[in-house]
């Protein structure tokens, strides 16, 4: 049973262009979501992160957007640049729990 | 503070062979967590240790997986008998807990023929 689904598995860009990852997840009482990115033979990265008591959080070329009626959130990457080119997960955590739960990736690439 | 540290960095080990991975958190943390990360199953949660306790272990795979955390400062992770099907880069990550960001070592890549 998947907890966190995430989509698209890859994803190719051109320089300058957004990025757009989601994800859904089932479990309402998730209230910790955060993005990770991950460079090849490296570990993973916090990103960016959202709790649901707001709708979007912005750092900056980077935006999640929380839809907690539909139990979606995704991110934005805004003037995509190839040094993002990466794999991003997004992940959720239920309150009163570490046990952090993450999507099975989105691979980017940004073309020059 | 170097951030996690793993070790091995790469393994490469024969079916039925005991396998050790190392983990040293970042200091003052009180969460350590192991995951394996697979091309099929994605970054798993295996186990995690609050204050150098196991509190969650449900995602460890079977009886041939262990882990110890003897202290603050050091986890392992062991695999007797590995299996081929073991294969997979394993990550520790430690955080000061309470929903706060977990910092990822560059992980262990697992071979196991």
């Amino acid at each position: 049973q998947q907890q966190v689904k995430q989509s698209p598995q890859s994803l190719i860009v051109q320089k300058g262009g957004i990025s757009i990852i989601n994800c859904a997840y089932e479990n309402t009482a998730f209230d910790y979501f955060p993005w990770y990115q991950q460079f090849p033979g490296k570990g993973p990265a916090l990103l960016i992160a959202i709790r649901p008591d707001v709708s979007e959080k912005k750092e900056g070329r980077f935006t999640i957007s929380f839809n907690k009626s539909a139990k979606q959130f995704s991110l934005h990457i805004m003037d995509s640049q190839p040094g993002d080119s990466a794999t991003y997960f997004c992940a959720a955590l239920q309150g009163g729990s570490e046990k952090l739960v993450f999507g099975k990736g989105t691979k980017l690439t940004v073309n020059p | 503070d170097a951030g996690v540290i793993q070790s091995p960095r790469h393994e490469v080990t024969e079916m039925g062979q005991e396998v050790t991975l190392r983990c040293k958190p970042i200091s003052g943390h009180d969460y350590l967590f192991w995951y394996r990360q697979t091309m099929m199953r994605g970054l798993e949660l295996l186990i995690y240790f609050n204050n150098n306790v196991p509190i969650d272990d449900s995602g460890m795979p079977e009886d041939r997986f262990s882990a110890k955390m003897p202290n603050a400062s050091f986890s392992t992770l062991k695999i007797q008998p590995s299996e081929p099907r073991d294969s997979a880069v394993y990550f520790c990550a430690s955080s000061l807990g309470a929903n706060t960001e977990a910092f990822f070592g560059q992980g262990t890549r697992l071979t196991v023929v």
